[in-house]
């Protein structure tokens, strides 16, 4: 069974930073890309963050460009999430999520959720 | 970036009904398309990837169309578990991007 279990959030003040853990199990984490999905409160969906399966690719959304830095540790199964220079619009639910490219290219599997609120 | 724009933004309609949500590309994206449902509270769950495969699991009265720029989902009808926000994504080129949901609810 698939499992990605995300940690790490929590209220940090403008300006501060957070580092975003995904626990994966349940398949071979190291051929997959995987991504960072996030949802301010009442909106919509918002791409973050893709890289490979390797850690040799990734790519970023403009809004968290040279503030945010994905990487991954495959040894561990983990997924991360380096946030900088936090902003208010940066609060949000932040998923990961497997990345299929197998047959098509989607999101199959996505964790719970970590909430990060950035406040004063 | 491709945008994506879901129509209608708000749905009402009753169980057993058929509803259609559409998804427009701003530019060709092949069949890129995935749709996902999500309630609220809960993490988005994968219906439809490919632009019409079904995910394994997902009951059958949901299905996908379209290629290039024009998708739709179609639920054909409508159980009381299916009231929910529905978003459609381009996996096509970066940005990744999801459109603005539909939000379905009960009539």
């Amino acid at each position: 069974e698939v499992q990605l279990v995300e940690s790490g959030g929590g209220l940090v003040q403008p300006g501060g930073s957070l580092r975003l853990s995904c626990a994966a199990s349940g398949f071979t984490f190291n051929s997959y890309a995987m991504s960072w999905v996030r949802q301010a409160p009442g909106k919509g969906l918002e791409w973050v963050s893709t890289i490979s399966g390797t850690g040799g690719s990734t790519y970023y959304a403009d809004s968290v460009k040279g503030r945010f830095t994905i990487s991954r540790d495959n040894s561990k199964n983990t997924l991360y999430l380096q946030m900088n220079s936090l902003r208010a619009e940066d609060t949000a639910v932040y998923y990961c999520a497997k990345y299929n490219i197998g047959g098509g290219r989607y999101f199959d599997f996505w964790g719970q959720g970590t909430l990060v609120t950035v406040s004063s | 970036d491709i945008q994506l724009t879901q129509s209608p933004s708000f749905l009402s309609a009753s169980v057993g009904d058929r509803v259609t949500i559409t998804c427009r590309a701003s530019q060709g994206i092949s069949s890129y398309l995935a749709w996902y449902q999500q309630k609220p509270g809960k993490a988005p769950k994968l219906l439809i990837y490919a632009a019409s495969t079904l995910q394994s699991g997902v009951p059958s009265r949901f299905s996908g169309s379209g290629s290039g720029t024009e998708f739709t989902l179609t639920i054909s009808s409508l159980q009381p578990e299916d009231f929910a926000t529905y978003y459609c994504q381009q996996l096509n080129s970066y940005p990744i991007t999801f459109g603005q949901g539909t939000r379905l609810e009960i009539k």
